[in-house]
């Protein structure tokens, strides 16, 4: 049962535009999400996150939004550089209860973001 | 900080043999995580660690996988005996009460069983 999806294995975009790459999930108890991006050989690095008291988080170029409702959240890149090809993991967590659900992440297949110059 | 560091980076062995992969987390985390990716399955979290203590193992494919946390800064990750579709790349992360879900995970380590 796969409750973090990443329903598009790749995406191409210009230099400039924007990227938006999506995750659902489907366990309504996750209450924190997370975006990491993963390089070739390297180990994944977290990138934005958002609780589920927002619905939208910024830090420069990146933007996540939360549609609770949906069980539907996306990462925009605007504007989109070369250097932002990579490997993109959506990750949800649970909230605490009773300790064994702390910091536990499960994670989307990930979404392999091309920029073409 | 060095981050969470991996050894070793890649391993290649053949069927049966017992492969331990090592892995030394952030001084001051006190959360250590063990995960496998496939093509297939993607980011599979197959244990995690509180304080050296196994909190949640029901990741773990096999008995013929076990991990230990002898110490805050040391973990391995053994499988004996090691079979072709154990191949996959595995990553090590930690992290602290303070920062919450963000994992700072390793380089990995490439295992391929022949």
């Amino acid at each position: 049962d796969q409750q973090v999806k990443q329903n598009s294995p790749s995406l191409s975009v210009q230099e400039g535009r924007i990227s938006i790459l999506n995750c659902d999930y489907t366990n309504s108890m996750f209450d924190y999400f997370l975006w990491y991006k993963k390089y070739p050989a390297e180990g994944p690095t977290f990138l934005i996150s958002i609780s589920s008291i927002k619905d939208k988080n910024e830090d420069g170029r990146f933007t996540v939004f939360l549609n609770k409702s949906a069980k539907h959240l996306s990462l925009h890149i605007v504007p989109s550089q070369p250097g932002d090809s990579a490997v993109y993991f959506c990750a949800a967590s649970v909230l605490w209860a009773g300790g064994t659900s702390y910091g536990k992440l499960t994670f989307g297949q990930g979404t392999i973001l091309t920029v073409h110059p | 900080d060095a981050g969470v560091i991996q050894s070793p980076r890649h391993e290649v062995t053949e069927m049966g043999q017992e492969v331990t992969l090592r892995c030394k987390p952030i001084s001051g985390h006190d959360y250590l995580f063990w995960y496998r990716q496939t093509m297939m399955r993607g980011l599979e979290l197959l244990i995690y660690f509180n304080n050296n203590v196994p909190i949640d193992d029901s990741g773990m494919p096999e008995d013929r996988f076990s991990a230990k946390m002898p110490n805050a800064s040391f973990s391995t990750l053994k499988i004996q005996p090691s079979e072709p579709r154990d191949s996959a790349v595995y990553f090590c992360a930690s992290s602290s009460l303070q920062t919450r879900d963000i994992q700072y995970f390793g380089a990995g380590t490439r295992l391929s069983v022949l």
